[in-house]
C-alpha cells in the first residue's frame, strides 16, 4: 500500500539559511498535517491543510510557512533557520480515522 | 494541563509475555479519538491502533488491543506475545472534536513510553 512520502530524508543547513520540506500524502487522503519532533520530545503540531486550504495552525514560528498544492502535495518552507529548528519533521495524512505519518525529514542546523 | 499523560517513562517485558502501556487523557469534548503509535530507533512513526470515543468495543489490531475505559479517561495499549522487534518508543495521542468518520483534527501526543523486550 502507498505511504506518505517525504523528501528529503535528511537535510543539513547553516544558521540563517532556508529549507523546503516536501510531502506527498497517501492518494485520496484529503488532509495533510505537519509536526515537529525535537530530540527526546513528543511530536508537536505545526499546521494542517484540508482540501488545499489551511485548516488549523499550531505553534508554528512566523519564519515558517506552508502550503498545499493542486496535486495535494504540501511544502513546509523554513527561513532564517536557527539552531533550535534542528528536529525531525513529520508529514501525516488522513482520510477517515487513522492518521498516517511519513518517514520524516531530519533537519540539522549548524 | 497535560491532555495526554503517559506515566511510565520506561517498561520492560520478557519476550512472549503481554505488556500494558498506560495512557490517560483529559478532554471536555464528547467526541474524540485516541491513537497509539510506535517509534523505533530509526525514527519513523508507525500507526498501531485507533479508538473512537463512541466505539463501544475495544479496538484490536493483531497483537495490539486498546483497553478503553471512558469513565476513567484511560486508553491503555496491550501488546500480547511481545517480540524483540516491539522494543521502541510508544506514543499515545488524542484528536479532539472527532466527528466520527471524518479525518479533521491535529493530534496531541503524550511524552511516550520506552518499551524494552528482553529475550
Amino acid at each position: 500500500a502507498a505511504g506518505v512520502i517525504q523528501s528529503p530524508r535528511h537535510l543539513i543547513k547553516e544558521k540563517r539559511e532556508t529549507a523546503t520540506l516536501k510531502c506527498y500524502p497517501i492518494p485520496r487522503h484529503d488532509t495533510v498535517y505537519w509536526y515537529q519532533q525535537g530530540p527526546g520530545q513528543d511530536p508537536q503540531f505545526l499546521i494542517s491543510f484540508y482540501e488545499k486550504m489551511q485548516s488549523d495552525k499550531g505553534s508554528i514560528p512566523d519564519r515558517f510557512s506552508a502550503q498545499q498544492f493542486s496535486d495535494y502535495h504540501s511544502e513546509l518552507n523554513m527561513s532564517s533557520l536557527e539552531l533550535g529548528d534542528s528536529a525531525l519533521y513529520f508529514c501525516a495524512s488522513s482520510l477517515v480515522n487513522e492518521q498516517f505519518f511519513g518517514p520524516g525529514t531530519r533537519l540539522t542546523v549548524l | 494541563a497535560q491532555k495526554i499523560t503517559q506515566t511510565q517513562p520506561g517498561m520492560f517485558v520478557q519476550e512472549k509475555e503481554a505488556v500494558t502501556l498506560d495512557c490517560t487523557y483529559d478532554t471536555s469534548d464528547q467526541s474524540y479519538g485516541l491513537f497509539w503509535y510506535k517509534q523505533p530507533s530509526s525514527g519513523e512513526m508507525i500507526f498501531l491502533i485507533y479508538q473512537g470515543s463512541y466505539d463501544e468495543q475495544n479496538a484490536t489490531e493483531g497483537r495490539y488491543s486498546l483497553n478503553f475505559q471512558k469513565a476513567r479517561k484511560s486508553a491503555n495499549l496491550v501488546i500480547s506475545a511481545s517480540q524483540l522487534g516491539d522494543s521502541a518508543m510508544y506514543f499515545c495521542a488524542m484528536r479532539e472534536g472527532d466527528a466520527g468518520g471524518t479525518s479533521y483534527g491535529k493530534l496531541t501526543f503524550g511524552q511516550g513510553t520506552i518499551l524494552t523486550v528482553h529475550p
